[in-house]
């Protein structure tokens, strides 16, 4: 089946820096990638969603200027969280599709954890 | 919200007993979909039904869909330990393209 990795698997940094975290479809082209996080317990909420080559469309109350997404390749889409506070501490889940249309099913990356001190 | 809605919240059932769980949406779907998730992990997909489609089996899992009242089941049967883990359903909306909207969850714990 169509594999997504996401890395790093676990990050840790100080209020105020950057962290980027990369998802890559390894054995298809991914049209089209979706960034979701998930708190402890808690669903997963859609973020933003990334066309190759086009800018993301982010979901109502993210702030785009400070999860940067880069859609670079029909293999790559980057998650940048700028000036990381503690409370973005969060499980960052990608997902891919190759398909366009309707309804056609998505793969999921591992998750990357992030942890803000 | 526009999450739907999944009971129980939490199970637990003994090795061997079948599972039930149950998720509701709110607006017309193409499709209702259920992940499997493990703790501290990333979602591993279970099965897909149609919105014209009203039973699909996998294996021991078995998913009903029913459109007019918005809701749809996931049944596991003869579980096992493996099993524990959470699930959730997520919708695809007819207007939303690709977009996936997850339900609440239900944390299902399976005890050997």
């Amino acid at each position: 089946g169509a594999v997504v990795s996401q890395h790093p698997s676990r990050v840790i940094c100080k209020s105020g820096t950057s962290v980027k975290i990369e998802c890559r479809s390894l054995d298809f082209q991914a049209t089209t990638m979706f960034w979701y996080r998930q708190f402890p317990k808690q669903s997963l909420m859609l973020m933003a969603t990334s066309n190759e080559g086009s800018k993301a469309t982010y979901e109502q109350g993210v702030e785009k200027d400070k999860f940067l997404i880069n859609h670079a390749s029909l293999t790559l889409s980057t998650l940048t969280v700028t000036s990381a506070h503690p409370e973005d501490s969060s499980f960052y889940i990608c997902s891919a599709s190759n398909q366009g249309g309707w309804g056609d099913e998505q793969y999921f990356g591992p998750g990357t954890r992030l942890t803000v001190t | 919200s526009q999450q739907g809605e999944e009971d129980p919240q939490a199970l637990s059932i003994q090795e061997g007993e079948n599972a039930t769980m149950n998720c509701s949406y709110k607006t017309s779907i193409n499709n209702l979909q259920w992940y499997r998730q493990n703790s501290g992990r990333g979602l591993v997909h279970l099965i897909l039904i149609r919105s014209n489609e009203r039973e699909k089996h996998s294996g021991r899992l078995r998913v009903t869909l029913d459109t007019s009242k918005k809701s749809s089941s996931l049944l596991i049967t003869a579980s096992r330990a493996a099993d524990t883990a959470s699930y959730f359903c997520a919708t695809i909306k007819k207007s939303s393209g690709d977009k996936l909207t997850f339900g609440t969850g239900t944390r299902l714990a399976v005890r050997p």
